[in-house]
């Protein structure tokens, strides 16, 4: 299984950059493509979709939202960060099968 | 506009099974695969399987063979997954959603449905 890792909680000021990493155990690029995603989640609420394959922005995201990295490594950012922004971040894979990161609280300082 | 509209909440005893739907609108059911996900406080996203609605074929994660099966009704656009032989570890929400056929990430989600297993 290929094993995502995220960090638990993040905080960050108003205005600020938020970076919120995701790293796997193996390699998740394949003919040019990294199978990597992003979503958030706030309480109470299904996941949206934000970041699909490394770095291309979903329908309707603002472009505050960026995602980039390859192999092993990637990053969510979200510059400026808004209120409304705090919420769970989750990274997938789907290289071989699916599996999602355990996430990261996005929380307002 | 897409809309991936899941069956109620559920409450059963342990040793059953449940069915779950997922109706899907607004665009071509048999175009794209359809998701399942488990969401627990502990456990956080899991992936169950997938479906493709035109075929039928589907894929499971190997925690979750045994447990769950998927299947489709085209005539309907529905999407349903059962889960059979249900303990409380089984209590959780299961979302399903769009697949994106070869990218492999879900673009719509259904609003969850919340199954508590309790005698």
């Amino acid at each position: 299984d290929i094993v995502l890792t995220q960090s638990p909680a993040l905080a960050v000021s108003l205005g600020q950059r938020a970076t919120i990493s995701c790293k796997t155990n193996q390699n998740v690029d394949y003919y040019g493509n990294s199978y990597m995603h992003w979503y958030q989640q706030k309480p109470g609420q299904q996941p949206k979709l934000l970041i699909y394959l490394a770095s291309n922005l979903a329908s309707g995201i603002p472009a505050r939202f960026s995602g980039r990295g390859s192999g092993t490594d990637f990053t969510l950012t979200i510059d400026p960060v808004e209120a409304d922004d705090t919420a769970t971040y989750y990274c997938q894979q789907s290289r071989n099968l699916y599996t999602f990161g355990a996430g990261t609280k996005l929380e307002l300082k | 506009q897409v809309q991936l509209q899941q069956s109620g909440a559920e409450l059963v005893k342990p040793g059953t099974s449940v069915k779950l739907s997922c109706k899907a609108s607004g665009y071509t059911f048999t175009s794209n695969h359809m998701n399942w996900i488990k969401q627990t406080t502990g456990q956080g996203l899991e992936w169950i399987g997938i479906i493709n609605p035109g075929s039928g074929g589907t894929s499971y994660n190997v925690k979750f063979k045994g447990k769950a099966t998927l299947t489709v009704d085209k005539s309907s656009s529905t999407a349903f997954m059962q889960l059979s032989s249900l303990t409380p570890e089984d209590s959780a929400v299961y979302y399903c959603a769009r697949g994106i056929n070869y990218g492999g990430y879900s673009d719509y989600w259904g609003q969850g449905v919340m199954v508590t297993v309790s005698s």
